[in-house]
């Protein structure tokens, strides 16, 4: 089975502008989530979406949205990037949304802001 | 903020085993402890889980404590490609809270030959 993909794997961006980055779970995930990791702040949760809807979200301003499509497909976009935007942007997938299921990672989007 | 605790590194000499300990003494009746493991700028892998009983699987296995307060994942011979950063996570799994992992600073593990 084939794992989490994600799109493009490398990006390099000017301040201002946005971005828009690809997800793709593995078949019969439901749930797709988010995460950034920077070296000063770790790993850390930005969204959870399950049919299509966000069902959380972490401590991020308004500029990191996302949605998820009927085949469970997934995009983050962030809008006006600022330099601390730079960051390696982690998608993971899980069966669903209630259960001990665990969540297995793509190999992420490392994204630059210049 | 992370509910665990976890030592900041460690070393280990290929072959032995590799015990790698987690503090989470306020964990709750329904959370799970998770392991994950992140070798260098590559996606966290899932290891294993458990809730109260000892686990085992091709990787690794987990041992939790009676008291549910502490737990140590077990490698059982390490080799070079198990240098990583590991994380221990507890979390809810059992409602519609979602499958959010709040991740600490983990703990890195050095195998060498």
């Amino acid at each position: 089975k084939a794992g989490v993909t994600q799109t493009p794997r490398y990006l390099i961006k000017t301040r201002g502008q946005q971005v828009t980055l690809s997800c793709s779970p593995i078949s019969g995930h439901r749930s797709v989530s988010w995460y950034q990791q920077t070296p000063g702040q770790g790993l850390q949760f930005l969204f959870e979406y399950f049919s299509e809807t966000q069902r959380n979200k972490g401590n991020f301003p308004g500029r990191f949205s996302g949605r998820q499509f009927s085949n469970s497909r997934s995009e983050m976009n962030v809008s006006t990037l600022e330099l601390g935007d730079s960051a390696l942007y982690l998608c993971a997938s899980s069966l669903a949304l209630a259960g001990p299921y665990e969540q297995y990672f793509g190999p992420g989007t490392r994204l630059t802001v210049t | 903020d992370a509910k665990t605790t976890q030592p900041t590194s460690m070393d280990c000499a290929e072959g032995r085993a590799a015990n790698l300990p987690c503090n989470h003494s306020t964990i709750s009746g329904n959370e799970y402890v998770y392991w994950y493991r992140q070798i260098h700028s590559q996606g966290p892998q899932y290891i294993i889980h458990g809730l109260k009983n000892n686990e085992t699987n091709e990787m690794a296995s987990l041992i939790i404590t009676e008291d549910r307060k502490s737990s140590t994942l077990i490698l059982p011979h390490a080799t070079l490609r198990d240098t990583a950063v590991y994380y221990c996570i507890v979390r809810v799994g059992t409602n519609q809270a979602g499958t959010a992992l709040i991740f600490g600073k983990g703990t890195t593990l050095s195998v060498s030959s």
